[in-house]
């Protein structure tokens, strides 16, 4: 059973469009974050939230929208997609902050 | 502002050695080191969490080791295997920071 699971794992889409990212963790776990890795294959935050709130919005655009219904879910949308967009999008989940993280497989989001 | 550090970007040893992977991070003020593996293509894999009041975890053929005064981890690999070759990261958290920073990562093939 997977811990933390994303879908989808591959999104092709055209430049303008609105897309989604689903994440959810099924380890009871309280925080949860969204990663961006770049074409260099570096991690850099995007948002963290603890209980379904919004801790960190590690200046990302506006574009990009996460939302966390319950503890176990946190999705990422994004609007209006631009070429930079284009990456490999991590869900990330641990108990607390400064526990263990577990990620997701990623999302390899390809902007034409 | 943290800084993580990883050296060398890449390296390649035959199977069977012993090897060495380095960590350095500029603020000493952190509450946990994280070291993870990740396959091309795939998410990334935990291996080891130390906390900061330790100085070591052991798991299998991996040794990770934590030096906070000089801002250092070492991943130690026993006995290389082919199987053991990705990019290994490392990432640090601070206290009430809500965020893991990653380092660059070094990419590692073991040649049989």
């Amino acid at each position: 059973d997977t811990a933390v699971s994303q879908t989808p794992k591959y999104l092709v889409t055209q430049m303008g469009n609105d897309k989604s990212i689903k994440c959810e963790q099924n380890l009871g776990h309280d925080t949860m974050y969204w990663y961006k890795q770049d074409s260099k294959k570096f991690l850099k935050i995007m948002f963290s939230y603890n209980n379904k709130e919004l801790i960190i919005n590690e200046t990302v655009p506006n574009r990009f929208s996460p939302k966390s219904p319950d503890k176990a879910h946190l999705n990422l949308h994004i609007n209006s997609l631009e070429l930079g967009d284009s990456a490999v999008y991590f869900c990330a989940s641990s108990q607390t902050e400064n526990t263990e993280a577990f990620f997701g497989q990623g999302t390899r989001l390809t902007v034409v | 502002k943290q800084e993580v550090t990883q050296i060398p970007a890449a390296l390649s040893v035959p199977e069977g050695e012993n090897l060495v992977l380095n960590c350095s991070f500029t603020d000493s003020a952190i509450y946990n080191l994280q070291w993870f593996r990740q396959d091309p293509g795939k998410g990334l894999t935990s291996l080891l969490l130390i906390q900061s009041s330790q100085r070591e975890q052991t798991s299998g053929r991996l040794n990770a080791s934590l030096d906070k005064s000089s801002g250092r981890s070492t991943l130690y690999i026993a006995a290389s295997q082919p199987g053991d070759s990705a990019t290994y990261l490392c990432a640090v958290t601070t206290s009430g920071t809500y965020k893991y920073i990653f380092g660059t990562g070094t990419r590692l093939k073991v040649l049989a």
